[in-house]
């Protein structure tokens, strides 16, 4: 079976810049996903990561490393808009490639 | 719109009724996924096909449950003798093998609402 944790709720503020960690276990790793998804919306893409470091887009970048089952997601210079949830999902290809994924960390960001 | 699209957006109904729901993906998509979630949740694996094929069902997925893609492209949802806890978001994705595979794109959802 497959464990992702994600803290439940996180406050920032305007401006600054927040790390959202993600931790999984999985039998056959294939991918590491993170989705943004606003009340009432679908969850849209932000980024992929399958091999360990970095990658950057815009003012989001994604950090993985499959030795220590652990991501995270680094959101800058925070906007009110981004106040949403953040949900971390593992693709196992023991599984069919199907997406699972973890509870999804609300983040709220104050003026 | 090019997007995924669902229909209803809403449903609401009574216990014991069967609602079904569909899901138009991405034209040129040949996978499509459907996913349950519930408040405060992350979206919870249900099935999926590729083309017509369904190659996966999670195992918390109850014999109420069923789901078609009869020629490859929408896919139904049917939800049988539904019940209280059947009350959930249920989003459709899609995607397209090749490079670009791993970016499944969500639908609206369906919000149903059993009483």
């Amino acid at each position: 079976g497959q464990n992702i944790d994600q803290p439940t709720e996180m406050t920032a503020t305007e401006g600054a810049i927040v790390q959202i960690n993600c931790t999984y276990q999985t039998s056959g790793f294939n991918g590491l996903f993170w989705y943004q998804q606003h009340a009432g919306e679908a969850p849209t893409f932000l980024s992929y990561n399958v091999l360990d470091g970095l990658e950057e887009k815009g003012r989001f970048s994604s950090f993985l490393s499959r030795s220590k089952g652990y991501s995270y997601l680094l959101l800058k210079e925070l906007q009110m808009k981004d106040s949403a949830s953040y949900l971390c999902a593992v693709r196992d290809s023991n599984a069919g490639n199907m997406l699972t994924f973890g509870g999804g960390t609300r983040l709220m960001v104050k003026p | 719109d090019t997007g995924v699209s669902q229909d209803p957006r809403h449903k609401i109904t009574k216990r014991g009724q069967n609602v079904t729901f569909r899901c138009d993906p991405i034209s040129e998509h040949n996978r499509l996924y459907w996913y349950r979630q519930t408040l405060g949740q992350g979206p919870e694996f249900l099935t999926y096909f590729q083309n017509e094929a369904q190659l996966e069902k999670s195992r918390l997925l109850s014999d109420r449950f069923s789901a078609e893609r009869p020629k490859g492209s929408f896919s139904t949802l049917e939800i049988q003798r539904t019940e209280q806890g059947d009350s959930a978001m249920y989003l459709c994705a899609s995607s397209s093998l090749g490079q670009s595979s791993y970016e499944q794109y969500f639908g609206p959802g369906t919000r149903l609402t059993v009483t």
